[in-house]
């Protein structure tokens, strides 16, 4: 069965404190690794797709990257605004419709 | 450009009535997703548009949610005899076509069955 596990599940940083989240996952063959940002009240806003192993991309203060099993999120210098929760997502690679497998998400808390 | 839009964005109802929910799409998109996300769950897929085809309609949990999307554009998810455990948060999702892979996201309906 596919499915997306994500670990911690809330995670407190001091600002400027760097840190990764993790995602692991297991589906019939990997099309896609998606992490998105959720802030409360509002709908996921899309960060990242990764295809391959040994993937990175970045956005600011945020590295994803990509093995066989899981995934990183790395943050750098963390902002209070950096606060949110991040959802992980994966799409099996036996067709483009295929939906999405969520994780359930890491919440982070970043004090100033 | 217009992001996805979704109303209402809170709904909240008696059990046993129905509810109908809405998505207007970005315009162009032509592959819609309705996913539901419940307190302390991770997002769980319903069903899936795309273009004029058959819907795949393997997420529905019961014969009390469908879904239909007219002209290819606005999608209305439908929900009858409402029950408690159906509260949570409705979310749809778009994308561009069958081939690209990111769905975009609107900002969800939140439900509430009393």
């Amino acid at each position: 069965e596919d499915q997306v596990t994500q670990s911690p599940e809330a995670l407190r940083l001091q600002e400027g404190e760097s840190s990764s989240l993790n995602c692991s996952y297991t589906v019939s063959g990997l099309r896609g690794l998606f992490w998105y940002r959720q802030d409360p009240g509002k709908g996921p806003e899309f960060l990242f797709t990764l295809y391959s192993a040994g993937e990175e991309k970045e956005k600011e203060r945020l590295k994803a990257t990509l093995t066989k099993k899981e995934s990183f999120l790395h943050i750098t210098a963390p902002k209070p605004e950096d606060s949110a929760t991040y959802l992980c997502a994966v799409q099996a690679a036996n067709q483009a419709g295929t939906a999405l497998i969520f994780g359930k998400g890491t919440t982070l808390s970043v004090s100033s | 450009g217009a992001g996805v839009s979704q109303s209402p964005s809170n709904k909240v109802t008696e059990k046993g009535k129905d509810v109908e929910l809405r998505c207007d799409p970005i315009s162009g998109h032509t592959a819609l997703y309705w996913y539901r996300q419940s307190l302390g769950q991770g997002l769980e897929f319903l069903i899936y548009f795309q273009g004029n085809s058959a819907p795949d309609k393997s997420g529905l949990p019961s014969d009390r949610f469908s879904a239909e999307r007219t002209g290819g554009s606005v999608s209305t998810l439908t929900i009858q005899r409402t029950q408690q455990e159906d509260s949570a948060v409705y979310l749809c999702a778009t994308k561009p076509s069958y081939s690209t892979d990111t769905q975009y996201f609107g900002p969800g309906t939140r439900l509430t069955v009393l």
